[in-house]
């Protein structure tokens, strides 16, 4: 079955660094998301992105974050300058079309900002 | 904007026994109702999934109900086994707008053998 990939499973980065978090959508899928899951928390809706541009974001992706579709299989959440308070999971999910046909999750990758 | 609140936190059960777990959510127009299971380590799977226009859904030991009236699903696990210990959520989102899927905060099972 196709899978969500993303890569690396796990970051370590400096406080105010830049990180990019890397993923491989489902192939035929055309809608993609970025997720976080703070440890022990629910998992919420960060943004969502349709031909080539933003379709929603949530008030967590502030100017910090940015998004790039920048070839035809990869999909990258950038944070320009890391804070402490995003030490998270961070969860790529795809989907086929707009019809809320089922989201498909990678396993994440987790973040650590020391 | 969208509002998913799940009961209960934990849950803890013998083998065999069925669990259920329930969701609310605010927005009368939601019309997409996922559940996911998330193993340690792992990101959220889909296990069932329900839409507005059907009251249940069944899927071997597993279903889902909706109260639209009420604003409530539910999620049901039958003849529970070790291996359905998980953490398990809901979430809601609309029809034709995929965009913006809410979770709740998830709840934590626990079967035991």
């Amino acid at each position: 079955e196709p899978e969500v990939t993303q890569t690396p499973s796990h970051q370590v980065t400096q406080m105010g660094q830049e990180v990019i978090l890397r993923c491989v959508p489902i192939s035929n899928h055309l809608y993609f998301y970025w997720y976080r899951q703070i440890l022990g928390q629910k998992v919420e809706f960060l943004v969502s992105f349709y031909n080539n541009e933003i379709s929603e974001k949530s008030e967590i992706f502030d100017d910090q974050f940015s998004v790039e579709r920048p070839d035809g299989s990869n999909f990258t959440l950038k944070i320009r300058s890391t804070k402490l308070e995003d030490s998270a999971m961070y969860f790529c999910a795809s989907g086929p079309t707009q019809s809320n046909q089922p989201q498909h999750f990678g396993d994440g990758t987790r973040l650590s900002i020391l | 904007g969208e509002n998913v609140e799940q009961h209960p936190s934990t849950l803890s059960v013998q083998e065999g026994d069925s669990a259920v777990i329930k969701c609310t959510y605010s927005d009368s127009a939601s019309n997409y109702f996922p559940w996911y299971k998330q193993e340690l380590g792992k990101g959220p799977q889909l296990i069932i999934d329900i839409r507005s226009n059907v009251g249940e859904k069944k899927d071997q030991r597993i279903a889902v109900t909706l109260n639209k009236t009420a604003k409530h699903f539910s999620l049901h696990i039958t003849e529970t086994q070790p291996e359905d210990s998980a953490v398990y959520f809901c979430a809601a989102s609309k029809e034709g707008n995929n965009n913006d899927m809410r979770f709740g905060a998830g709840t934590r099972l626990t079967v035991k053998p």
